[in-house]
């Protein structure tokens, strides 16, 4: 069955680092996303991009953060200055329309 | 803002036992609800997508009812099994020109043999 993958599984930044989350979705999916949890809490929408754009954001979603789908086929989460509250488990996702969404397996980054 | 509430946050049963729990959400500009399990460490599964109030929906001994008027879902688990020890999430589309999913906590379920 296909997968969504997503490299590192754990990645451990310093604060004020930049981070590169990194995602392969299913090949033949048009619409991308990432969402996060924060231990304890629910898990929150970040972005949606489809055609090459973002088409959707949220509040969280601010200037330290960008996405970008540079080859087909892998699709990335930038921070560029971590911040301690950004330590979560970042999920992607894609899905061939606007819904039917396939989950990744996450990313635990841990700001120190 | 849409809420999405799920109950009770966590819950134990012995192998074999019936459990059911619940997802409530805005019963305006409903898309879809969503279900979910999310076993640690691994990628939340897709359950079930509802649509249509009403709906009923079953994969094996598992099975979800949706009422948009009300605004609530319930996920049944027949015959639990050590194996359904997870967490079970809902999520919420609205209509309104957004597609993004809107979750619940989730309902921690632990199955004893």
């Amino acid at each position: 069955e296909p997968e969504v993958t997503q490299t590192p599984s754990h990645q451990v930044t310093q604060m004020g680092q930049e981070v590169i989350l990194r995602c392969v979705p299913i090949s033949n999916h048009l619409y991308f996303y990432w969402y996060r949890q924060i231990l304890g809490q629910k898990v929150e929408f970040l972005v949606s991009f489809y055609n090459n754009e973002i088409s959707e954001k949220s509040e969280i979603f601010d200037d330290q953060f960008s996405v970008e789908r540079p080859d087909g086929s892998n699709f990335t989460l930038k921070i560029r200055s971590t911040k301690l509250e950004d330590s979560a488990m970042y999920f992607c996702a894609s899905s061939p329309r606007s819904y039917g969404y396939t989950f990744g397996s996450g990313t635990r980054l841990t700001v120190v | 803002i849409l809420n999405v509430e799920q109950s009770p946050q966590s819950l134990h049963v012995q192998e074999g036992d019936s459990t059911n729990f619940t997802c409530s959400f805005p019963s305006s500009n409903f898309y879809a609800l969503h279900w979910y399990r999310w076993e640690t460490a691994k990628s939340p599964e897709a359950l079930f997508v509802m649509t249509l109030n009403g709906d009923e929906k079953k994969k094996g001994r598992i099975s979800a009812t949706l009422n948009t008027k009300e605004g609530y879902s319930y996920l049944y688990i027949k015959g639990s099994q050590p194996e359904d020890s997870a967490t079970y999430l809902c999520a919420f589309t609205s209509g309104a020109g957004s597609y993004q999913l809107t979750f619940g906590k989730g309902t921690k379920l632990s199955v004893i043999p």
